[in-house]
């Protein structure tokens, strides 16, 4: 099975732009979750959605958004980007809930933003 | 409050040779599941190990197990004989019925020495 894939991997925005990140889950997998992760703060949970509806959210600002597709593919917006959003976006998907006990979620290779 | 700590921002190993990755939790809630990531310099997470709170044995996966102690509340990570392809960096996580998602440690890096 091909893993979790995630376009584009590196990026280049400046302040006040804004940017769509996507993912495709593993095939069969419902559940995809997304985490920034930074230096400073370490990986920080963003949203997860299931089944086309957003199921959790993480302590982020409007400006970060997602949706995800009747295929299961995801995707991420931020807008009004701004320096702090320099991060890692990891996209991770899972079979069921990623709230499930021992449900295992298997991550993408990560989207790489740099904000100038 | 879910939390998790890992004290060694870095570890140094010769390659041969096993190291234990150390892992705290707090958690209150006696249903959690705790996870071991790998994240080379490339960047992807990839998934090593779990460990259920009620499972009854450590878990292990090849050259990796968990040393879990419940009453500590501690779920160290083994790796045996040691790899040049072993340094990364390795998270913590944890899930428990509570939180509707995964919390991660800091992370400890792991240098292996040829």
């Amino acid at each position: 099975k091909a893993g979790v894939t995630q376009t584009p991997r590196y990026l280049i925005k400046t302040r006040g732009q804004q940017v769509t990140l996507s993912c495709s889950p593993i095939s069969g997998h419902r559940s995809v979750s997304w985490y920034q992760q930074t230096p400073g703060q370490g990986l920080q949970f963003l949203f997860e959605y299931f089944s086309e509806t957003q199921r959790n959210k993480g302590n982020f600002p409007g400006r970060f958004s997602g949706r995800q597709f009747s295929n299961s593919r995801s995707e991420m917006n931020v807008s009004t980007l701004e320096l702090g959003d320099s991060a890692l976006y990891l996209c991770a998907s899972s079979l069921r809930l990623a709230g499930v006990i021992g449900e295992t979620q298997y991550f993408g290779p990560g989207t790489r933003l740099l904000v100038l | 409050a879910q939390k998790i700590t890992q004290t060694q921002p870095g570890m140094f190993v010769q390659e041969k040779e096993a190291v234990t990755l150390d892992c705290t939790y707090d958690t209150s809630d006696p249903s959690y599941g705790l996870f071991w990531y790998k994240q080379p310099s490339s960047g992807e997470m990839i998934f090593l190990i779990y460990q259920g709170s009620y499972d009854q044995q450590n878990a292990t996966e090849g050259r990796y197990s968990l040393n879990f102690q419940k009453a500590r509340k501690s779920a160290n990570l083994v790796i045996s004989a040691s790899q040049l392809g072993d340094s990364a960096m390795y998270f913590c996580a944890m899930r428990d019925t509570g939180g509707f998602k995964t919390i991660f440690g800091a992370g400890t890096r792991l240098f292996v020495k040829a």
